[in-house]
Protein backbone atom coordinates (compact mmCIF):
# COMPACT_ATOMS: atom_id res chain seq x y z
CA UNK A 1 0.00 0.00 0.00
CA UNK A 2 1.53 3.50 -1.03
CA UNK A 3 -0.49 5.33 1.42
CA UNK A 4 -2.06 7.49 -1.50
CA UNK A 5 -6.08 7.26 -1.50
CA UNK A 6 -7.94 8.16 -4.48
CA UNK A 7 -11.82 8.18 -4.58
CA UNK A 8 -14.08 7.11 -6.43
CA UNK A 9 -12.43 3.62 -7.70
CA UNK A 10 -15.07 3.71 -10.90
CA UNK A 11 -16.57 6.43 -12.32
CA UNK A 12 -19.32 5.98 -15.30
CA UNK A 13 -20.77 9.23 -16.84
CA UNK A 14 -21.76 10.09 -19.83
CA UNK A 15 -20.71 13.04 -22.30
CA UNK A 16 -20.69 16.37 -21.62
CA UNK A 17 -20.85 15.65 -18.22
CA UNK A 18 -18.31 16.88 -15.43
CA UNK A 19 -16.41 14.55 -12.41
CA UNK A 20 -14.48 15.10 -9.41
CA UNK A 21 -11.91 13.04 -8.82
CA UNK A 22 -10.16 13.35 -5.19
CA UNK A 23 -6.50 12.35 -3.66
CA UNK A 24 -5.28 11.86 -0.70
CA UNK A 25 -1.25 12.07 -0.56
CA UNK A 26 0.69 10.31 1.92
CA UNK A 27 0.91 11.35 5.49
CA UNK A 28 3.82 14.35 5.29
CA UNK A 29 4.14 14.17 1.55
CA UNK A 30 3.38 17.96 0.40
CA UNK A 31 3.35 17.15 -3.70
CA UNK A 32 0.65 16.00 -5.68
CA UNK A 33 0.77 15.02 -9.30
CA UNK A 34 -2.13 13.91 -11.42
CA UNK A 35 -1.46 11.69 -14.41
CA UNK A 36 -3.84 10.32 -16.89
CA UNK A 37 -3.03 6.71 -18.41
CA UNK A 38 -4.96 5.68 -21.57
CA UNK A 39 -5.77 1.87 -22.55
CA UNK A 40 -1.99 0.66 -23.74
CA UNK A 41 -0.81 4.31 -23.34
CA UNK A 42 1.67 5.37 -20.94
CA UNK A 43 1.70 7.27 -18.01
CA UNK A 44 0.96 11.47 -19.08
CA UNK A 45 1.55 13.84 -16.77
CA UNK A 46 -1.52 16.38 -16.01
CA UNK A 47 -0.32 18.46 -13.42
CA UNK A 48 1.56 18.60 -10.29
CA UNK A 49 0.71 21.00 -6.82
CA UNK A 50 3.02 21.56 -4.09
CA UNK A 51 1.90 22.76 -0.83
CA UNK A 52 -1.12 24.53 -2.25
CA UNK A 53 0.39 26.15 -5.38
CA UNK A 54 0.30 24.69 -8.93
CA UNK A 55 3.69 23.90 -9.43
CA UNK A 56 4.27 22.58 -13.34
CA UNK A 57 2.05 22.33 -16.01
CA UNK A 58 1.88 19.16 -18.66
CA UNK A 59 -0.76 18.53 -21.14
CA UNK A 60 -3.55 18.93 -19.83
CA UNK A 61 -7.26 20.18 -21.21
CA UNK A 62 -8.87 23.86 -20.66
CA UNK A 63 -11.80 21.35 -19.39
CA UNK A 64 -9.86 19.82 -16.86
CA UNK A 65 -8.51 22.23 -13.69
CA UNK A 66 -6.78 20.89 -10.48
CA UNK A 67 -6.60 22.51 -6.93
CA UNK A 68 -5.13 21.21 -3.64
CA UNK A 69 -6.66 22.28 -0.29
CA UNK A 70 -4.94 23.52 3.21
CA UNK A 71 -5.22 19.90 4.20
CA UNK A 72 -2.94 18.55 0.89
CA UNK A 73 -5.33 16.51 -0.50
CA UNK A 74 -6.10 17.40 -4.41
CA UNK A 75 -8.88 17.08 -6.49
CA UNK A 76 -8.81 17.08 -10.06
CA UNK A 77 -12.18 18.03 -12.31
CA UNK A 78 -12.85 17.01 -15.59
CA UNK A 79 -15.74 18.71 -17.63
CA UNK A 80 -17.62 18.53 -20.70
CA UNK A 81 -16.48 15.28 -20.88
CA UNK A 82 -15.47 13.46 -24.28
CA UNK A 83 -15.21 9.55 -25.36
CA UNK A 84 -11.64 10.20 -25.51
CA UNK A 85 -11.28 11.20 -21.92
CA UNK A 86 -12.27 7.77 -20.60
CA UNK A 87 -9.01 6.62 -19.45
CA UNK A 88 -6.91 5.63 -15.50
CA UNK A 89 -6.49 8.89 -13.46
CA UNK A 90 -3.25 8.45 -11.57
CA UNK A 91 -2.46 10.56 -8.38
CA UNK A 92 0.94 10.18 -6.77
CA UNK A 93 3.13 12.27 -4.07
CA UNK A 94 6.17 13.02 -3.02
CA UNK A 95 7.54 14.42 -0.03
CA UNK A 96 8.92 17.71 -1.56
CA UNK A 97 7.85 19.44 -4.88
CA UNK A 98 11.10 16.32 -6.40
CA UNK A 99 10.51 13.48 -7.53
CA UNK A 100 14.41 12.10 -7.16
CA UNK A 101 16.01 9.55 -5.03
CA UNK A 102 15.51 11.03 -1.98
CA UNK A 103 11.77 12.31 -2.61
CA UNK A 104 10.13 9.35 -4.88
CA UNK A 105 6.54 9.65 -6.82
CA UNK A 106 4.34 6.96 -4.81
CA UNK A 107 1.50 6.58 -6.80
CA UNK A 108 -2.47 5.68 -5.72
CA UNK A 109 -4.33 2.83 -6.94
CA UNK A 110 -6.19 4.83 -9.54
CA UNK A 111 -9.69 6.15 -10.56
CA UNK A 112 -10.92 4.73 -13.79
CA UNK A 113 -13.07 6.96 -15.85
CA UNK A 114 -15.14 5.68 -18.22
CA UNK A 115 -17.46 8.24 -20.84
CA UNK A 116 -20.63 6.62 -22.61
CA UNK B 1 13.53 16.29 -26.41
CA UNK B 2 11.32 15.43 -23.76
CA UNK B 3 10.57 11.88 -24.99
CA UNK B 4 11.56 8.59 -23.42
CA UNK B 5 11.80 5.81 -25.95
CA UNK B 6 10.90 2.28 -24.41
CA UNK B 7 11.54 -1.10 -25.53
CA UNK B 8 10.44 -3.37 -25.96
CA UNK B 9 6.49 -3.28 -25.94
CA UNK B 10 6.29 -6.55 -24.74
CA UNK B 11 8.33 -9.22 -23.55
CA UNK B 12 8.07 -13.07 -22.76
CA UNK B 13 10.50 -14.88 -20.85
CA UNK B 14 11.03 -18.59 -19.44
CA UNK B 15 11.07 -19.09 -15.64
CA UNK B 16 14.66 -18.42 -14.34
CA UNK B 17 15.65 -16.35 -17.83
CA UNK B 18 16.81 -12.90 -17.62
CA UNK B 19 14.73 -9.96 -18.58
CA UNK B 20 15.98 -6.99 -20.62
CA UNK B 21 13.70 -3.47 -21.07
CA UNK B 22 15.48 -0.66 -22.31
CA UNK B 23 14.84 3.25 -22.82
CA UNK B 24 16.57 5.61 -24.69
CA UNK B 25 16.67 9.73 -23.96
CA UNK B 26 17.66 12.52 -25.68
CA UNK B 27 17.23 15.36 -23.15
CA UNK B 28 20.95 15.51 -21.69
CA UNK B 29 19.55 17.42 -18.82
CA UNK B 30 17.35 14.50 -17.38
CA UNK B 31 18.94 13.72 -14.18
CA UNK B 32 17.22 10.68 -12.21
CA UNK B 33 15.77 7.85 -13.54
CA UNK B 34 13.40 5.87 -11.95
CA UNK B 35 11.69 2.28 -12.93
CA UNK B 36 8.05 1.49 -11.77
CA UNK B 37 6.51 -1.84 -12.12
CA UNK B 38 2.87 -1.53 -12.22
CA UNK B 39 0.30 -4.71 -11.85
CA UNK B 40 -3.33 -5.32 -13.18
CA UNK B 41 -5.87 -2.75 -11.63
CA UNK B 42 -3.08 -1.03 -9.41
CA UNK B 43 -0.80 1.87 -9.26
CA UNK B 44 2.92 1.95 -10.35
CA UNK B 45 5.12 1.67 -7.63
CA UNK B 46 8.95 2.44 -7.51
CA UNK B 47 10.91 -0.61 -8.24
CA UNK B 48 14.48 1.42 -8.37
CA UNK B 49 16.15 4.10 -9.39
CA UNK B 50 19.80 5.93 -10.60
CA UNK B 51 21.38 8.66 -11.15
CA UNK B 52 23.67 9.31 -13.57
CA UNK B 53 27.04 9.69 -11.92
CA UNK B 54 26.72 5.87 -11.47
CA UNK B 55 26.74 3.84 -14.40
CA UNK B 56 25.15 0.53 -12.35
CA UNK B 57 22.75 -0.06 -9.59
CA UNK B 58 21.42 -3.28 -7.75
CA UNK B 59 18.74 -4.58 -5.48
CA UNK B 60 17.93 -8.09 -5.38
CA UNK B 61 17.43 -9.28 -8.57
CA UNK B 62 16.72 -6.14 -10.36
CA UNK B 63 19.77 -4.25 -11.86
CA UNK B 64 19.38 -0.45 -13.79
CA UNK B 65 22.39 -0.38 -15.73
CA UNK B 66 23.07 3.26 -17.15
CA UNK B 67 24.99 4.30 -20.02
CA UNK B 68 25.06 8.03 -20.10
CA UNK B 69 27.18 8.79 -23.09
CA UNK B 70 24.34 6.80 -25.04
CA UNK B 71 21.68 8.10 -23.22
CA UNK B 72 20.53 5.01 -22.55
CA UNK B 73 19.45 2.47 -19.47
CA UNK B 74 17.85 -1.06 -18.84
CA UNK B 75 16.50 -2.78 -16.49
CA UNK B 76 17.89 -6.38 -16.37
CA UNK B 77 15.37 -8.96 -13.77
CA UNK B 78 17.43 -11.90 -13.09
CA UNK B 79 15.80 -15.50 -12.56
CA UNK B 80 12.55 -14.02 -13.64
CA UNK B 81 9.85 -15.52 -11.54
CA UNK B 82 6.03 -15.64 -12.64
CA UNK B 83 4.94 -13.18 -10.13
CA UNK B 84 7.43 -10.46 -12.18
CA UNK B 85 4.69 -10.58 -14.58
CA UNK B 86 3.66 -6.64 -14.59
CA UNK B 87 3.78 -4.11 -16.78
CA UNK B 88 7.69 -2.25 -16.35
CA UNK B 89 7.78 1.67 -16.98
CA UNK B 90 11.14 3.82 -17.20
CA UNK B 91 11.29 7.26 -16.36
CA UNK B 92 12.65 10.25 -16.45
CA UNK B 93 13.45 13.80 -14.94
CA UNK B 94 14.23 17.13 -16.49
CA UNK B 95 13.96 20.70 -15.73
CA UNK B 96 11.28 21.95 -18.24
CA UNK B 97 10.00 25.76 -18.43
CA UNK B 98 9.48 27.51 -15.34
CA UNK B 99 12.18 25.67 -13.85
CA UNK B 100 10.25 23.13 -13.01
CA UNK B 101 11.13 19.21 -12.67
CA UNK B 102 8.96 16.54 -14.24
CA UNK B 103 8.69 13.05 -14.63
CA UNK B 104 8.73 11.66 -18.37
CA UNK B 105 7.51 8.20 -18.60
CA UNK B 106 7.90 5.96 -21.42
CA UNK B 107 5.62 3.93 -23.16
CA UNK B 108 5.57 0.63 -20.65
CA UNK B 109 6.80 -2.79 -21.37
CA UNK B 110 4.78 -5.70 -20.75
CA UNK B 111 6.27 -8.86 -19.47
CA UNK B 112 5.29 -12.23 -18.77
CA UNK B 113 7.13 -15.14 -17.44
CA UNK B 114 6.29 -18.10 -18.39
CA UNK B 115 6.44 -21.23 -15.54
Amino acid sequence: DSGVTQTPKHLITATGQRVTLRCSPRSGDLSVYWYQQSLDQGLQFLIQYYNGEERAKGNILERFSAQQFPDLHSELNLSSLELGDSALYFCASSVVAGPDLNSPLHFGNGTRLTVT
Amino acid sequence: QQQVKQSPQSLIVQKGGISIINCAYENTAFDYFPWYQQFPGKGPALLIAIRPDVSEKKEGRFTISFNKSAKQFSLHIMDSQPGDSATYFCAARGAFSGGYNKLIFGAGTRLAVHP
